[in-house]
């Protein structure tokens, strides 16, 4: 019984560098959340997608940053040029209905030297 | 603007010392609050959701009641197992599925 999977779980790049993040949600889950919490503060919204569809991406910052939920496969958060402040924890959630309970993965840790 | 402040923002009890988490909201048309318990190095682990005012939940030594202003975790007599933080978290009107969390309450239950 696997619940929601990410991968990696430490990531370590240099500036100006990209970073992938992968995200499975939990079987039979078709709705993924981004999080992102940066170190000393909460947990905040990204992006929340369903099967091949963004759905609102208003917690995401506008330039470097991209999602992708393909109908195949995992859910990809993808930063391009890292800097350092984007160093923080990246977690993904997953739910069965917009409705219901999100259940999240042991977070990706990314590490910008 | 969504908000939700979460007190205190650290506690520390003995072993037995039951307390009270607290958790405040503004939001417009709330569909569900949730509670999540979240161990170092880890992701968040769903504990409760709530949705109506008057509404309580429990499991083992954790309880969860809501009105329309604020959430309450209190915890029954706490073991050590228990130490970690607590996130609250609401869904506001829209069709997004987008949770607004609080900073969390860190706990620390010593024997």
């Amino acid at each position: 019984n696997a619940g929601v999977m990410q991968n990696p779980r430490h990531l370590v790049r240099r500036r100006g560098q990209e970073a992938r993040l992968r995200c499975s949600p939990m079987k039979g889950h078709s709705h993924v959340y981004w999080y992102r919490q940066l170190p000393e503060e909460g947990l905040k919204f990204m992006v929340y997608l369903q099967k091949e569809n963004i759905i609102d991406e208003s917690g995401m910052p506008k330039e470097r940053f991209s999602a992708e939920f393909p109908k195949e496969g995992p859910s990809i958060l993808r930063i391009q040029q890292v800097v350092r402040g984007d160093s923080a924890a990246y977690f993904c959630a997953s739910s069965q209905g917009v409705t219901d309970t999100q259940y999240f993965g042991p977070g990706t840790r990314l590490t910008v030297l | 603007e969504d908000q939700v402040t979460q007190s205190p923002e650290a506690l520390r009890l003995q072993e037995g010392e039951s307390s009270s988490l607290n958790c405040s909201y503004t939001v417009s048309g709330l569909r569900g609050l949730f509670w999540y318990r979240q161990d170092p190095g880890k992701g968040p682990e769903f504990l409760f959701t709530l949705y109506s005012a008057g509404e309580e939940k429990e499991k083992e030594r954790l309880k969860a009641t809501l009105t329309k202003k604020e959430s309450f975790l209190h915890i029954t007599a706490p073991k050590p197992e228990d130490s970690a933080t607590y996130l609250c978290a609401v869904r506001g009107s829209g069709n997004t599925g987008k949770l607004i969390f609080g900073q969390g309450t860190t706990l620390q239950v010593k024997p």
